[in-house]
């Protein structure tokens, strides 16, 4: 079935760095994605999301690119602060208008002060 | 207060036990989720809400039920809690977003363990 998925588990950073986050799609109806943002003992949180009709989305310190060619979605996040320090979602809305998010298992960023 | 809050917050109960975790939310979004999250797997839905009216199974709807009593409450059900349903779940909510989607926003969850 249609899934999505991340190339990496973990990634460890020293603070200051720039920190990308990888994740796969397969399907390519999907017109919608989504970064979360999940803080251990919390939900996630919405960072940045981008519409498959854009390669390139920018937020405060973190820039989604969309690859519809390989299917590829990444999260760059600019600086890292140790506040960064979280586990990332990638979802994808692969409904349509019924609009229902499918999500990757995650990358554990973890930053180094 | 939070936009979307979850009860309880954790809860251990024992095999085959029925048990309900609630969500109310303050948005007045329409629309309402409830997911699971295990280690390893991410979040998968277990049933949605478009609005008072409408269930729709999920991902992983067996052993669960759900209850949209208002447009700001929606309740989770496990009928007869098995020990494989230990896991967090979250509530979550979006406004439709028509014709395009939008965000959905998470409560903090509910740690449920079944012994």
């Amino acid at each position: 079935g249609e899934s999505v998925g991340l190339h990496l588990p973990t990634l460890s950073v020293q603070e200051g760095d720039n920190s990308i986050i990888n994740c796969a799609y397969s399907n390519s109806a999907s017109d919608y994605f989504i970064w979360y943002k999940q803080e251990s003992g919390k939900g996630p949180q919405f960072i940045i999301d981008i519409r498959s009709n854009m390669d390139k989305r920018q937020g405060q310190r973190v820039t989604v690119l969309l690859n519809k060619t390989v299917k590829h979605l990444s999260l760059q996040i600019a600086a890292t602060q140790p506040g960064d320090s979280a586990v990332y979602f990638c979802a994808e809305n692969s409904g349509g208008s019924n609009y229902k998010l499918t999500f990757g298992k995650g990358t554990l960023l973890t930053v180094n002060p | 207060d939070a936009d979307v809050t979850q009860t309880p917050r954790n809860r251990i109960t024992k095999t085959g036990k029925r048990i309900m975790l609630e969500c109310s939310q303050t948005k007045g979004h329409d629309r309402m989720y409830w997911y699971r999250q295990d280690p390893g797997l991410g979040l998968r839905l277990i049933y949605y809400s478009f609005d008072v009216k409408d269930i729709n199974k999920g991902e992983i709807s067996d052993g669960y039920s759900v209850s949209r009593q208002a447009q700001a409450k929606f309740s989770l059900s496990l009928e007869s809690a098995i020990p494989n349903q230990t896991a967090l779940y979250f509530c979550a909510t979006s406004d439709g977003g028509h014709p395009l989607p939008n965000e959905q926003f998470f409560g903090p969850g509910t740690r449920l363990t079944v012994l």
